[in-house]
């Protein structure tokens, strides 16, 4: 099955770019998501990319897909203490309706 | 436009009891998946409901058991209980015009 990789910690200033990272070994993965859970809740969706794209951005959020090294970051500019969350990378084949997860990435923003 | 929705929010059992689990998904919506979370741990894929019938299932034991009805909304069953289930159980909704999911804000359940 897949296999997806995310680095568990991330810690950053307050107004720098956070990039968080994630590898996965499925080339079939056709849909890439990236998710945000803040302590105690559920998960929101941020953003996703489809297989044929390099990147993709959202006001604060630039999305890169390196297909060739099958690497995914998810780029926050203007870090703020409202970004502190754990991040979580998703892939999906088009074979399959089940998107599998990282283990997640938790950031923490500091003054 | 109102998202999807769980409840309880948090729940408490014993070992051996069993529990029901509600979620209604976003408007628009017709599959229902259901993940367990367990704590520092990614989702974990329990099945996924669609047209009142169980579609994909992960590698759960058959205590874990769900239902959809004509209203796409779903539940989650798990019977008999163990300490290991104590967990973040979250629900997420989705249409078959794309697939992406949207997930719930959980239900926290305990076992004593």
């Amino acid at each position: 099955g897949e296999d997806v990789e995310q680095s568990l910690f991330l810690s950053v200033r307050e107004g720098d770019s956070s990039v968080i990272n994630c590898t996965y070994t499925d080339s079939s993965s056709t849909y890439l998501y990236w998710y945000k859970q803040e302590p105690g809740a559920g998960l929101q969706l941020l953003t996703y990319i489809f297989s044929n794209m390099d990147m993709k951005q959202d006001q604060r959020l630039t999305v890169l897909l390196n297909k060739k090294d099958k690497h995914l970051s998810l780029r926050i500019a203007d870090t703020q203490t409202g970004d502190s969350a754990i991040y979580f990378c998703a892939l999906r084949s088009g074979g399959s309706y089940i998107p599998t997860f990282g283990r997640g990435t938790s950031l923490i923003v500091h003054p | 436009d109102a998202g999807v929705t769980q409840s309880p929010t948090h729940l408490i059992k014993t070992r051996g009891q069993q529990v029901t689990l509600r979620c209604s998904p976003k408007s628009g919506h017709d599959t229902v998946s259901w993940y367990q979370q367990a704590l520092g741990q990614g989702p974990q894929f329990i099945f996924q409901y669609y047209e009142e019938e169980e579609r994909q299932r992960g590698n759960f034991p058959d205590r874990f058991s769900g239902h959809q009805f004509p209203n796409y909304s779903s539940e989650l069953n798990v019977n008999a209980l163990l300490l290991g289930d104590s967990a973040l159980y979250l629900c997420a909704s989705s249409s078959t015009a794309t697939d992406t999911q949207y997930f719930g804000p959980g239900t926290r359940l305990t076992v004593l």
